[in-house]
């Protein structure tokens, strides 16, 4: 089946910095990437859409300037969560669809756990 | 906009039998999917059935089945012959363009 990967699988940082999170389609050519966060023991939120060249939707209540996306080629997509605090502390999943025949298969990657201190 | 919803925040059932999770959602949409996600403690999203909209037949997959309820907007999961392994996070989720979960279901197996 396809795999998507990110990179990193966990990331430590301090508060006021930048970090960046990367999401590769491995094995397909992904048009439509999407990013989700997950709290602890909490369902997983859309984030945003990433389309590749062009500016990603985001979903209601999402800030694009905290949360910036870039969707550079067929099989990578970055989440850069900027100037961090200790509340963007959370788990982060990128999907990446695939169109399959007559229909679109989204999968997951594994996810990346971001610790602000 | 689309909503799912899920239920039983916790469920727990004997290992071997079988336990019945439940979801219901909201939508105008006549053309979309329904699919029932696990999540076990590594967190990786694994799917484990999908059910297409304009499909009357309920989906199944091994031990796991669908009751896919169109008209009530009801689409709950069936898992037969309970195992250790199935212990985990379901999730029910929707997609017409964009995938999007139910609170989730935490599954437990006791032996």
């Amino acid at each position: 089946g396809a795999v998507v990967s990110q990179h990193p699988s966990w990331v430590i940082c301090k508060s006021g910095t930048s970090v960046k999170i990367e999401c590769r389609s491995l094995d397909f050519q992904a048009t439509t990437m999407f990013w989700y966060r997950q709290f602890p023991k909490q369902s997983l939120m859309l984030m945003a859409t990433s389309n590749e060249g062009s500016k990603a939707t985001y979903e209601q209540g999402v800030e694009k300037d905290k949360f910036l996306i870039n969707h550079a080629s067929l099989t990578l997509s970055t989440l850069t969560v900027t100037s961090a605090h200790p509340e963007d502390s959370s788990f982060y999943i990128c999907s990446a669809r695939d169109y399959k025949g007559s229909a679109y298969e989204q999968y997951f990657g594994p996810g990346t756990r971001l610790t602000v201190t | 906009a689309q909503t799912v919803t899920q239920s039983q925040p916790e469920m727990s059932v004997q290992e071997a039998e079988t336990v019945t999770l439940s979801c219901t959602y909201d939508t105008s949409e006549s053309d979309y999917y329904l699919f029932w996600y696990k999540q076990p403690p590594s967190r990786q999203m694994i799917l484990v059935i999908r059910q297409e909209a304009y499909k009357q037949q309920n989906a199944t997959e091994n031990r796991f089945s669908v009751n896919f309820q169109k008209a009530a907007k009801s689409f709950s999961l069936k898992i037969s012959d309970s195992q250790l392994g199935d212990a985990a996070m379901y999730f029910c989720a929707y997609k017409a363009d964009k995938i999007i979960f139910g609170k989730g279901t935490r599954l437990h197996i006791l032996p």
